[in-house]
């Protein structure tokens, strides 16, 4: 079936450091990747739709500037957290769909800033 | 717009009870619906679908019947183990020629089975 791996699972670091989260479909193209953020004991929020070889759409509210989305090639999109603070700790899950199939999901980033 | 509604938790059963966990829905034209499952620490699992109406989904005991009159997608199994405790998700995806993939998630309901 079709797999979807996210990296890393876990990653603490110090307020004001960039952090970068790998999404990558290992046996599929997609065209689209998703990234949501889930707050503990919460439901998934849809951050951003990633395009292959174009601009990532942004939901409402979310920040361009802060979470830049690369989609780079149809197995790979990345999420930079910039200039992380601790308002950004949370756990980060990706998604891609095989064509018009159901969207799989990344085991998620836990990601924690001090 | 559309959105999902999910019964609250946590729902607390014991092994072998019947298990039915609520989920509703609005939304313009003819979407899919979906149950997903997070084990704790772990990202989502598709558990099952369904695209239209009176479309039942099915897989490792669990069903779910998409019914447009009701606008209702409820989970059920049977037989509940320890180990299918878990947050289950309910969703939707927007269908037809507007299908951008995007899924709308329910709040989730945490299932604790006790042995």
């Amino acid at each position: 079936g079709a797999v979807v791996s996210q990296h890393p699972s876990w990653v603490i670091c110090k307020s004001g450091t960039s952090v970068k989260i790998e999404c990558r479909s290992l046996d599929f193209q997609a065209t689209t990747m998703f990234w949501y953020r889930q707050f503990p004991k919460q439901s998934l929020m849809l951050m951003a739709t990633s395009n292959e070889g174009s601009k990532a759409t942004y939901e409402q509210g979310v920040e361009k500037d802060k979470f830049l989305i690369n989609h780079a090639s149809l197995t790979l999109s990345t999420l930079t957290v910039t200039s992380a603070h601790p308002e950004d700790s949370s756990f980060y899950i990706c998604s891609a769909r095989p064509n018009t199939q159901p969207q799989h999901f990344g085991d998620g980033t836990r990601l924690s800033i001090l | 717009g559309n959105s999902v509604t999910q019964m609250e938790g946590p729902v607390t059963l014991s092994e072998e009870a019947f298990l039915t966990i609520n989920c509703t829905y609005t939304a313009t034209g003819y979407p899919s619906l979906f149950w997903y499952v997070q084990y704790p620490g772990e990202g989502l699992q598709l558990l099952l679908k369904a695209t239209k109406a009176d479309d039942k989904g099915s897989n490792k005991g669990f069903e779910a019947t998409y019914r447009k009159e009701t606008t209702s997608f409820h989970l059920e199994k049977g037989s509940v183990q320890v180990s299918d405790s878990a947050v289950y998700f309910c969703a939707l995806s927007d269908g037809g020629s507007s299908n951008t993939g995007k899924l709308i998630f329910g709040q989730g309901t945490t299932l604790q089975v006790k042995p």
